[in-house]
């Protein structure tokens, strides 16, 4: 399995332009989300899917739009590149363990910046 | 107030050290306790689950209190592998909540 795969690694955006960050994982998993990083701070979750067709916000869904077609696939679109956005974005997927626990599988990261 | 909050760190310890993290949560809804391991310039990774009678991996320990909402993270006999920003994580019903992590640095 190569678990969860993240495209572009890098990318450099100008003020206003469009993009979709790619995120695919084969692992069959029900649950994906979608968090960025900035430098020094911990991850704040962006949207999340609980299943293919189903998204919901979370804490910073702002200039952001996903969708959730199949289960393998969610990509993350910015609509109008701002600088606030320069960040790191990671993709996740995770399923029910046992106990309830729900281990996330993470991506590589997409580096992102907007100049 | 954060929903979820960490020490702040930077721990700087010795090889050999014993190093404890704590971390509070503000949702008392919250179902499931999660540490992860982040390397510099790297995704996170699951380090362990957090169970309420508390659980053991090696080196590592997990104690979780509902009633304080507190999670705690116990590192024995630190190594130089162990370096990297740790992150408490807590689960709501869907969504996952990270803490800002804590920088440990584990040196010879």
């Amino acid at each position: 399995n190569a678990g969860v795969t993240q495209t572009p690694k890098f990318r450099i955006l100008k003020i206003g332009q469009s993009m979709t960050l790619q995120c695919t994982q084969d692992m069959n998993h029900n649950y994906m989300y979608w968090y960025r990083q900035d430098p020094g701070m911990g991850l704040k979750l962006i949207y999340y899917s609980v299943g293919a067709g189903i998204t919901d916000k979370g804490e910073v869904p702002n200039g952001y739009n996903v969708s959730r077609s199949t289960t393998e696939d969610f990509p993350l679109r910015l609509e109008l590149a701002a600088p606030s956005q320069t960040s790191v974005y990671f993709c996740a997927s995770s399923y029910r363990k046992d106990r309830g626990s729900y281990e996330q599988y993470f991506g590589p990261g997409t580096r992102l910046t907007v100049t | 107030r954060k929903e979820v909050e960490q020490d702040p760190g930077p721990f700087n310890v010795p090889e050999g050290a014993t190093v404890a993290f704590n971390c509070t949560y503000s949702n008392s809804a919250s179902q499931s306790f999660f540490w992860y391991r982040q390397d510099c310039r790297k995704e996170p990774k699951l380090l362990m689950s957090v169970y309420s009678s508390g659980n053991e991996d090696g080196r590592f320990t997990a104690q979780l209190n509902r009633a304080s909402q507190y999670i705690s993270l116990l590192i024995r006999d630190s190594k130089l592998s162990d370096s990297a920003t740790y992150l408490c994580v807590v689960k709501g019903n869907n969504d996952m909540r990270f803490g800002a992590g804590t920088r440990l640095t584990v040196k010879p």
